[in-house]
């Protein structure tokens, strides 16, 4: 069954402003990753959380991680009309080599 | 220097024909996915592999085989084509487990869309 929701489907917003997309998942995992894809490219991975992590950050993105919650942010400062893409969260389970992927959010940053 | 590439990049074809797609990573890492992405843009894995060794299969169609010849090469081979295979299929490569016994970073190619007509 599919493991990660990301939340919301679609964002619209205008450059310079802040983007938050939200993951939740329904079992326990060992990471989680986020991705990015630009229309009609591959998936380029941008940050991986361990389950024992609670904060992550990479250059403008933030990644938060509530175990608890089976929840995770992306939160992405200062957006830029190159950071329009999709994004996708995936978690990994222990043991398994296997990745599952959301159904991502579709990022608009307006000029 | 491309590190996941996969052929050809397009690929439209009949109904009921058989047709295949090849893909061959320079990474040097041990483990290569198959995944589907349908028009919503779900992303679904369909198998993998761990130097040679199929590792995972998820409930996909026996029509479709996989194939990998050594651990650079995953290919893919699809026969009867159906009008639902139409897809974008991604392949992806990583390190495996390693020594975390965590699924590392995935490393895609730029994926084939198969239109099936």
């Amino acid at each position: 069954s599919q493991q990660g929701e990301e939340d919301p489907q679609a964002l619209s917003i205008q450059e310079g402003e802040n983007a938050t997309m939200n993951c939740s998942y329904k079992t326990s995992i060992n990471n989680l990753q986020w991705y990015r894809q630009n229309s009609g490219r591959g998936l380029v991975h941008l940050i991986l959380i361990r389950s024992n992590e609670r904060e992550k950050h990479s250059g403008r993105l933030r990644v938060t991680l509530d175990t608890s919650k089976k929840s995770s942010s992306l939160l992405i400062t200062a957006s830029r009309a190159a950071d329009t893409a999709s994004y996708f969260c995936a978690t990994g389970q222990g043991g398994s080599e296997k990745l599952v992927f959301g159904k991502g959010t579709k990022l608009t940053v307006n000029p | 220097d491309t590190a996941v590439s996969q052929t050809p990049k397009y690929l439209v074809t009949q109904m009921g024909n058989d047709k295949s797609i090849k893909c061959e990573q320079n990474l040097g890492h041990d483990t290569m996915y198959w995944y589907k992405q349908d028009s919503k843009k779900f992303l679904k894995i369909m198998f993998s592999y761990n130097n040679k060794e199929l590792i995972i299969n998820e409930t996909v169609p026996n029509r479709f085989s996989p194939k990998s010849p050594d651990k650079a090469h995953l290919n893919l081979h699809i026969n009867s084509l159906e009008l639902g295979d139409s897809a974008v299929y991604f392949c992806a490569s990583s390190q495996g487990l390693g020594t975390s016994g965590q699924t590392g970073e995935l490393f895609f190619g730029e994926g084939s869309r198969l239109t099936v007509l």
